[in-house]
């Protein structure tokens, strides 16, 4: 079956700027997690979508938001970029009810990068 | 303040050594799962640990969960090249919603 699908897998925005994110969970997914990857603090969590809903959400700004539609594609947006928002942005489905057991599926990420 | 601790940060070792990483934490999981990523990949899940004291074996690696659910770690017998990556730890903590918490992880190099 088809993995997660993010796109687009590279991006190079100026401050200040906004830019939305895309992913496709594996189908029958109907939860999707974003974080955040930088190589000084590692995977951070930003927000969990389950059903078209937001269940989970991490200590990040008001400017990251996402949302989800009834395919359970899901995307997320970040307005007025910082430099600080550089990094690689994971997507991950997971069958909600048994992520403890059956962990994530993640795609490639996308790597956004602020100039 | 980081939920879990990895060890060492950074590894470059010899094809065909042994080596162990550490993934410790203060606090209670009710399961821990091991990841390994690859430069401009995700991360993919190795395996999931749910009892305390569990030991799984995946070929070359062993995975051992802590009796008191809150450490963990991977032992690779005879490393290869292949085994290059960054290896991430994950709980699902106790009591918790189901959100994952990662570590920061081991960068591990083989070098042939």
């Amino acid at each position: 079956k088809a993995g997660v699908t993010q796109t687009p897998r590279y991006l190079i925005k100026t401050r200040g700027q906004q830019v939305t994110l895309s992913c496709s969970p594996i189908s029958g997914h109907r939860s999707v997690s974003w974080y955040q990857q930088t190589p000084g603090q590692g995977l951070q969590f930003l927000f969990e979508y389950f059903s078209e809903t937001q269940r989970n959400k991490g200590n990040f700004p008001g400017r990251f938001s996402g949302r989800q539609f009834s395919n359970s594609r899901s995307e997320m947006n970040v307005s007025t970029l910082e430099l600080g928002d550089s990094a690689l942005y994971l997507c991950a489905s997971s069958l909600s009810a048994s992520r403890s057991i059956l962990g994530y599926t993640f795609g490639s990420g996308t790597r956004l990068t602020v100039v | 303040t980081q939920l879990l601790e990895q060890s060492p940060q950074f590894l470059s070792i010899q094809e065909g050594e042994n080596l162990t990483v550490y993934c410790n934490s203060s606090s209670v999981f009710s399961s821990l799962q091991w990841y390994r990523q690859e430069p401009g990949e995700g991360p993919v899940l190795l395996v999931t640990v749910v009892t305390g004291g569990e030991v799984k074996k995946l070929k070359r690696l062993t995975f051992q969960f802590g009796d008191a659910r809150k450490d963990s770690s991977l032992h690779i017998t005879a490393a290869q090249p292949g085994d290059t990556g960054l290896y991430l730890c994950a709980g699902a903590l106790q009591g918790g919603s189901e959100k994952l918490v990662f570590g920061k992880g081991t960068k591990l190099t083989v070098n042939p």
